[in-house]
């Protein structure tokens, strides 16, 4: 069965510092990947997404990702983390079938050191 | 602006309840989709629309409904035979196959 596994359940950076949040999948084909990221209490907002083509991709509020189908990764990352991006982040995949339904990692809660 | 809709932000269901929660999109989107979130878990798919009146089952739906009677509703019953219905509910909607879904703010659904 397909599956999106993202080893870290929580990270802690100082603030400053790079970030780079791991995310592998299971899959066939190549998939559609997205990240989004959660506030507390709040719906998600999607970051950055891949479809095809250059396998790093930039997404909003400085994150970037890149697709590495040999290790069948798409890890999330940011040369210098501020204090609002501590959140949750989760890794999705799309399931290629008639709905395309995301299938998503267990999530990442990063936090921010001052 | 537009986006997605849920209300209300918090709810409390008393045993033997049904309960529904409300999800409205003005934009313009073909699908929509129930998630259910756990403390520390990812999202589990519950339901999933692609077009009005015609809605599928997801990977948890049991003790679920749901309707698509209108393109911009989507609006799903917890019903008494949820036993552990707390958790909080994200809907979302797409426009197509190559784009990504759009998520509502949440509804925290809790037992009294």
């Amino acid at each position: 069965a397909q599956s999106v596994t993202q080893p870290d359940i929580h990270i802690t950076v100082s603030e400053g510092a790079s970030l780079e949040l791991r995310c592998n999948y299971s899959y066939g084909a190549t998939p559609y990947l997205f990240w989004y990221v959660q506030s507390p209490g709040q719906g998600l907002q999607l970051l950055l997404k891949y479809f095809s083509g250059d396998t790093l991709v930039q997404g909003i509020k400085g994150f970037e990702a890149e697709f590495k189908r040999s290790q069948s990764s798409f890890n999330l990352r940011k040369p210098s983390v501020h204090w609002s991006d501590a959140a949750e982040y989760f890794c999705a995949v799309v399931l290629n079938n008639a709905g395309n339904m995301l299938t998503f990692g267990g999530g990442t809660r990063l936090m921010v050191k001052p | 602006d537009g986006g997605i809709t849920q209300s209300p932000k918090y709810l409390f269901r008393k045993e033997g309840q049904n309960v529904t929660l409300s999800c409205e999109q003005n934009l313009n989107h073909d699908a929509m989709y129930w998630y259910r979130q756990d403390p520390g878990q990812g999202l589990r798919l519950i339901y999933y629309s692609q077009i009005v009146n015609d809605f599928q089952k997801g990977d948890i739906a049991e003790g679920y409904s749901v309707s698509r009677e209108k393109k911009e509703s989507f609006p799903l019953t917890v019903t008494s035979a949820q036993k552990n219905p707390t958790a909080f509910y994200l809907c979302a909607s797409r426009i197509n196959s190559n784009q990504p879904q759009h998520f509502g703010d949440g509804t925290r659904l809790s037992i009294l």
